[in-house]
């Protein structure tokens, strides 16, 4: 039972355009969301996140906006560039409006491939 | 200031072999996670330790143990290797294991069970 999911395996766009990465979730109790981005042969890395009492978060070129209602976010990246190239994966965890503690246990979605032409 | 290191980067078992992989963190964080990483299926929590002397099942605990050996260290151990455990395993930690606190990954393993 796949509680977070990202159906698109790939996306492939130009240098300079926007990238859109899709997220859908199961689970109403999640109540924080997060991107990392992996590149290849290393760990995955924190990008950004938002708390259920948001819609949106932006830092610098990247944007995540949360669909409570559709169980749905999505990670905007503009303007692309070739070093976005990379596997990102959204992630899940619950417990924070639960007085903010829980043990930081996150669901990950499958990842999608993401990679910007020059 | 090395962040998450893990050994060995690479490890090839024969089915029924037992081995140990190594974690260890230097920003002196109470929190640490085993993650394994398949194809398809993004990472699963093997096992987490939310501060130096506690353990915790995950999502996908069965054929792993784990030691949190002191604060900076975290291991997972497989008895008995099983092809099914042909994976990339990640280790990870936090400041404090809360819900919003970043979690920082080490380099990973890649392991195959033959």
């Amino acid at each position: 039972d796949q509680q977070v999911k990202q159906n698109s395996p790939s996306l492939s766009v130009q240098e300079g355009r926007i990238s859109i990465l899709n997220c859908d979730y199961t689970n109403s109790m999640f109540d924080y969301f997060l991107w990392y981005k992996k590149y290849p042969a290393e760990g995955p890395t924190f990008l950004i996140s938002i708390s259920s009492i948001k819609d949106k978060n932006e830092d610098g070129r990247f944007t995540v906006f949360l669909n409570k209602s559709a169980k749905h976010l999505s990670l905007h990246i503009v303007p692309s560039q070739p070093g976005d190239s990379a596997v990102y994966f959204c992630a899940a965890s619950y417990g924070l409006n639960a007085g903010g503690t829980s043990y930081g246990k996150l669901t990950f979605g499958q990842g999608t491939i993401l990679t910007v032409h020059p | 200031n090395a962040g998450v290191t893990q050994t060995p980067k690479f490890q090839v078992l024969k089915t029924g072999q037992s081995m140990t992989l190594q974690c260890a963190q230097d920003m002196n964080h109470n929190s640490m996670y085993w993650y394994r990483q398949d194809p398809g299926m993004g990472l699963r929590l093997i096992y987490y330790s939310a501060s130096e002397g506690t353990t915790d099942k995950g999502e996908v605990p069965n054929g792993y143990n784990v030691s949190r050996l002191n604060k900076r260290e975290f291991s997972l151990r497989l008895e008995s290797a099983a092809p099914s455990q042909t994976s990339v395993y990640f280790c990870a930690s936090s400041r404090t294991g809360t819900a919003t606190d970043t979690q920082y990954f080490g380099p990973g393993t890649r392991l195959t069970v033959l």
